[in-house]
């Protein structure tokens, strides 16, 4: 079955850039949509289609692709952006979420 | 507005059965398809299956396949998502989701189910 990696972990200072990096085989191939999970909440997209972002959703996060690895960036990141990021790709009809990436605000 | 309004949280011992509903509300039922995706205590999101709204088709990840089973009742808006033969290690928080596009735009506040002897 299809499967996507991600970092466990990335730090980053307040009103820095903080990179989540998505990668797998052929993902240059297939949409890519990024997934914020606060504790204790649903998941809500913050980018859809490798890189729209939904309204309601702010401008400092954006997401690009190369080759096989997707990226999400949050920039000038705010202590609201401390949460898990999934990406998500689809496998035909099947979803495919990636292990997760904390991103914790120091 | 669109909402998915899930059951409540759910006790089972092993080998029992559960079966969860997902309300659905503010738009057409049948114009969007429902997934189902669950979370573990502390681990990663997992995707399940989804049902075609429409005419009632299914699909699951090899990993609940023989196990799931996911139906709908139109006339109340609401998919129901069944798993049997429950285990421990299935305690988790199971969400539906609604797919437009390529991506989730609206899901549900999840439900809690416990395995436990």
């Amino acid at each position: 079955s299809y499967e996507v990696t991600q970092a466990p972990s990335v730090s980053v200072s307040p009103g820095q850039t903080a990179s989540v990096t998505c990668s797998g085989d052929k993902l240059d191939k297939k949409y890519t949509s990024w997934y914020q999970q606060r504790p204790g909440q649903s998941p809500t997209v913050v980018i859809y289609q490798n890189n729209k972002r939904p309204s309601g959703i702010p401008e400092r996060f954006s997401a690009s692709k190369s080759g096989n690895t997707a990226t999400l960036t949050i920039s000038g990141t705010q202590a609201v952006d401390e949460a898990d990021y999934y990406c998500q790709a689809w496998d035909d009809s099947d979803g495919v979420f990636g292990p997760g990436t904390t991103v914790t605000v120091l | 507005q669109v909402q998915l309004v899930q059951s409540g949280p759910e006790v089972k011992k092993p080998g029992a059965s559960v079966k969860i509903s997902c309300m659905t509300s503010g738009y057409i039922f049948t114009d969007y398809a429902i997934h189902w995706v669950r979370q573990a205590p502390g681990q990663g999101l997992e995707w399940m299956g989804w049902i075609n709204l429409d005419n009632g088709k299914t699909r699951f990840s090899q990993n609940f396949q023989g196990r799931a089973t996911l139906t709908r009742d139109t006339s109340a808006s609401t998919v129901y998502m069944d798993l049997r033969s429950l285990r421990s290690d299935d305690t988790a928080v199971y969400y539906c989701a609604r797919r437009t596009g390529y991506y989730y735009d609206f899901w549900g506040q999840g439900t809690l189910v416990t395995v436990s002897s």
